[in-house]
């Protein structure tokens, strides 16, 4: 079982430069949802989908997109990259029942030159 | 504000027990959740309260007293591999997550 797919791992971009990044579960999750980590502060949520064809703000949405087009997967996408959003990005996603806990991708370490 | 706030960093050693603390204050509350993130690595789901009390699984606990607004983690029997960041996550009144920094543990021999 393969829980949260997201790549890439890692990407190095220039100031300006756009990149999307991928997330995929297999676990039939409604609610996906995108954060940053950054050193001395807690995740911040970004983006959110409850559904397919349906996303929200997150804490510190400006500067990105996302896209939920199936159930499966949601896109991350920074159309003109900046050094204030190098960060750890992860994806997550959440079931339904008794414990609503967050599934999280691996990680993707991103640095904006 | 939301505010959550646990210990940057902590040390203990191998075989010994340690406590993280963590006190919140958010709008409303609907559960707090514990979160261990190995370097490099993605965070796993490691414990649920909603009630007060204590709740036990295995070398790891987790209590809650939510009049004072305030959740400890409890590991038992310290293993290297417990070296790691504990986060703690509080879902506020709009049933949304609030993150503390984390507490990074370090485990010495």
């Amino acid at each position: 079982n393969a829980g949260v797919t997201q790549t890439p791992k890692f990407q190095v971009l220039k100031t300006g430069q756009s990149m999307t990044l991928q997330c995929a579960q297999d676990m039939n999750h409604e609610y996906m949802s995108w954060y940053r980590q950054d050193p001395g502060m807690g995740l911040r949520l970004i983006h959110y989908s409850v559904g397919a064809g349906i996303t929200d703000q997150g804490e510190v949405p400006n500067g990105y997109n996302v896209s939920r087009l199936n159930k499966r997967e949601f896109s991350l996408r920074l159309e003109s990259a900046a050094p204030s959003q190098t960060s750890v990005y992860f994806c997550a996603s959440k079931g339904t029942g008794e414990i609503e806990k967050l599934f999280f991708g691996s990680g993707t370490q991103l640095s904006v030159l | 504000g939301q505010n959550i706030d646990q210990p940057t960093e902590m040390t203990a050693t191998e075989g010994a027990i340690v406590q993280i603390n963590c006190t919140y204050q958010t709008s409303g509350f609907n559960g707090l959740f514990w979160y261990q993130q190995h370097a490099g690595e993605a965070p796993t789901f490691l414990s649920y309260n909603v009630l007060d009390g204590l709740e036990e699984k295995g070398r790891f606990s987790s209590f809650l007293s939510r009049s004072k607004g305030y959740s400890y983690l409890l590991l038992k029997e310290l293993q290297m591999k417990d070296s790691a960041s504990y986060l703690c996550a509080v879902t506020d009144s709009n049933y949304q997550l609030i993150w503390g920094a984390g507490t990074k543990l370090i485990i010495k021999p």
